[in-house]
């Protein structure tokens, strides 16, 4: 079974500040990775994905994330934060396999102060 | 286009009821799986249907239950309703199973169910 570990539940930044979120997995094959994210009152969104290639990936309003296979890691990295990245953060691995579905962590709390 | 629709947003129910909640697909997806968000487990998969048929099913007692209909609109049911189903049931939706080649899903806003 596949499982997401989220090392954060909540965490609290001054913007302008960096930002490191920590994701890890459980899976023994080949997995694609995930991090999404919801605003308050706002529905679930694509961050970024990984499924091959480049282990550094890119993905919206600044956002990147390095996948570490040796670490069974996927954060979330982001160099300087704004008031507007406050937003919960969800980690989440899909195996491979015909049956596969998404696994989410229990997902991070980002609090940025003006 | 029209992203995933749910219905109904809200709703408070109570203990022993049971509840049927909607979800509309983005049009031309054939996918709609599942999930039930809640403060202390997160979000936790409850099942995947494509074209009509159940793919997958997390690990959720059988009062919880849904099904698919031939426009890919699905429906999911949780009868004999506890405390503990208070909860975000959010509805996500891709063109093909499990998100594809790309493995995106669409997610909607969510029906927000309270038990009393």
């Amino acid at each position: 079974a596949q499982s997401v570990s989220q090392h954060n539940h909540h965490v609290i930044l001054s913007e302008a500040a960096s930002l490191e979120l920590g994701c890890n997995y459980s899976y023994g094959g080949t997995v694609n990775l995930f991090w999404y994210v919801q605003y308050p009152g706002q529905h679930l969104q694509l961050l970024l994905k990984y499924f091959s290639g480049d282990p550094l990936v890119k993905g919206i309003k600044g956002f990147e994330a390095e996948f570490i296979k040796s670490k069974f890691s996927f954060n979330l990295r982001k160099p300087s934060v704004q008031w507007s990245d406050t937003a919960e953060y969800f980690c989440a691995v899909m195996g491979s396999g015909s049956a596969r579905q998404l696994t989410f962590g229990s997902g991070t709390q980002l609090t940025v102060l003006p | 286009k029209a992203g995933v629709t749910q219905t109904p947003r809200y709703l408070i129910k109570t203990r022993g009821q049971q509840v049927t909640l909607s979800c509309s697909p983005i049009s031309g997806h054939r996918s709609v799986s599942w999930y039930q968000q809640t403060p202390g487990q997160g979000l936790q998969f409850l099942f995947e249907y494509f074209s009509e048929t159940q793919r997958n099913k997390g690990n959720f007692p059988g009062r919880f239950s849904g099904r698919q209909f031939s426009n890919s609109r699905s429906e999911m049911n949780v009868s004999t309703l506890e405390l503990g189903d208070s909860a975000l049931y959010l509805c996500a939706s891709s063109a093909k199973p499990s998100g594809g080649n790309t493995g995106e899903l669409f997610f909607g806003e969510g029906s927000r169910l309270t038990v009393l």
